[in-house]
């Protein structure tokens, strides 16, 4: 079976700054990973996923992860916030074979003050 | 492509009473359906999965007379919550995959169900 495990629930940065939110998985199988957005009071929304090859996924708003299978992470980082990134981030991952569900982390709060 | 409306986006309702949320695949057809129950500052907790036609699999600890699902084609899934109590209320969220998609969910924005 799989896990995830985001190791920070909530990450406070100012606008303009770095960011990095952490997710770990464990499995004994193959995986797939993704990152979700949710905004207050709205659904999910793809930010980036690996399902194979370049370990550098680059995805929407400016996002990118780095897939590394020795440490089993998937980090999620932006070189420069926006006040408009303030929203609840999701790591997930799922066996790579089709019809498998979705495990989510618990979720990293990302608060964008100025 | 691959959105996924849900109605309605919100309901109150009294105790006892019987709840239908549909999850609508808009423009594709949905291999498998997921239904979630997300509560306040929480991640979200698988409830059942659906496929078109057959019987839902419920997750452990998700009673399945409380919570009817039923897939009647492959773009409509509902969730009825029967008899409902305060405690049932939560945000619910459907999720639909699509041939090819490599288990992307693509999600619904969710129904905020309160049971007075």
């Amino acid at each position: 079976a799989q896990s995830v495990t985001q190791l920070d629930s909530q990450v406070p940065v100012f606008e303009e700054a770095p960011v990095e939110l952490r997710c770990n998985y464990s499995s004994s199988v193959s995986v797939y990973l993704f990152w979700y957005v949710q905004y207050p009071n709205q659904g999910l929304q793809l930010l980036l996923k690996y399902l194979s090859g370049s370990t550098l996924v680059k995805g929407i708003n400016g996002f990118e992860a780095e897939f590394n299978k020795s440490q089993t992470s998937f980090h999620l980082r932006k070189p420069s916030v926006h006040i408009s990134d303030t929203a609840e981030y999701f790591c997930a991952v799922s066996e790579s074979q089709a019809g498998t569900a979705l495990i989510f982390g618990k979720g990293t709060t990302l608060s964008v003050s100025s | 492509g691959a959105v996924v409306s849900q109605h309605p986006s919100w309901v109150i309702c009294k105790s006892g009473t019987s709840v239908k949320i549909e999850c609508r695949s808009l423009d594709f057809q949905a291999t498998t359906m997921f239904w979630y129950r997300q509560f306040p500052k929480q991640s979200l907790m698988l409830m059942a999965t659906s496929n078109e036609g057959s019987k839902a699999t419920y997750e452990q600890g998700v009673e399945k007379d409380k919570f009817l699902i039923n897939h009647a084609s492959l773009t409509l899934s509902t969730l009825t919550v029967t008899s409902a109590h305060p405690e049932d209320s939560s945000f619910y969220i459907c999720s639909a995959t699509r041939e090819f998609s490599y288990n992307e969910q693509f999600f619904g924005p969710g129904t905020r169900l309160t049971v007075l």
